[in-house]
């Protein structure tokens, strides 16, 4: 079974920044969180991934509460091709070992 | 920089028939993971293979079966066909802390 739990669904308008939760209460010291989304009927994209620390790259912004109980996803301008669901995943080897995927959240970008 | 490479991207069968499924990793990449996606549900972990080696099965039956070439591209292999084996077939291959996933073979078994 997942790890974490994370909202069905949730919408944000285009442009605005869109905040995906994520719990995972029970996360080892060792585990990272993982971040993919999937466009329709496509393969899992990775997004991001972090231990501790507050991550960024071109695509978003991790953010980890320090009791690392929780994270967010942050995606800075949301735009309609953002539209997917996002998979939290935690692992202690996301490239060795096997990732297991819950049923992720579904954002939709409205115009 | 090309990225996971997989093939068919469909495919029709009927029950009682197999299939082989193929993967073609990140060039540098030596791992390779399968995965299972049925509708509406997350993707479903297969096998994992490294530097030809299995080192991870999933809850699947002995229908399902896999294997890594030198060159570190894969098949997977179905047997005896059912209904419900009717999904999309994810390959992944990795580097360091990162799988990073293909476009997928969508199987649809009648």
């Amino acid at each position: 079974d997942a790890k974490t739990t994370q909202p069905p669904s949730m919408d944000c308008a285009e442009g605005r920044a869109a905040n995906l939760p994520c719990n995972h209460s029970t996360i080892s010291g060792n585990e990272y969180v993982y971040w993919y989304r999937q466009i329709h009927s496509q393969g899992p994209q990775y997004i991001i991934h972090g231990l501790k620390n507050n991550e960024t790259n071109e695509m978003a912004s991790l953010i980890i509460t320090e009791d690392r109980k929780s994270s967010t996803l942050i995606l800075p301008h949301a735009t309609l091709r953002d539209t997917a669901v996002y998979y939290c995943i935690v692992s202690t080897q996301g490239g060795s070992e096997k990732l297991v995927f819950g049923k992720g959240t579904k954002l939709t970008v409205n115009p | 920089d090309a990225g996971v490479t997989q093939s068919p991207t469909h495919l029709i069968k009927t029950r009682g028939q197999h299939v082989t499924l193929r993967c073609s990793p990140i060039s540098g990449h030596k791992s390779v993971s399968w995965y299972q996606q049925v509708l509406g549900q997350g993707p479903q972990f297969i096998f994992q293979y490294y530097e030809k080696e299995e080192r991870g099965r999933g809850n699947f039956p002995d229908r399902f079966s896999a294997r890594q070439f030198p060159n570190y591209s894969s098949e997977l292999n179905v047997n005896a066909l059912l209904l419900g084996d009717s999904a999309l077939y994810l390959c992944a291959s990795s580097f360091l802390q990162t799988q990073y996933f293909g476009p997928g073979t969508r199987l649809l078994v009648l």
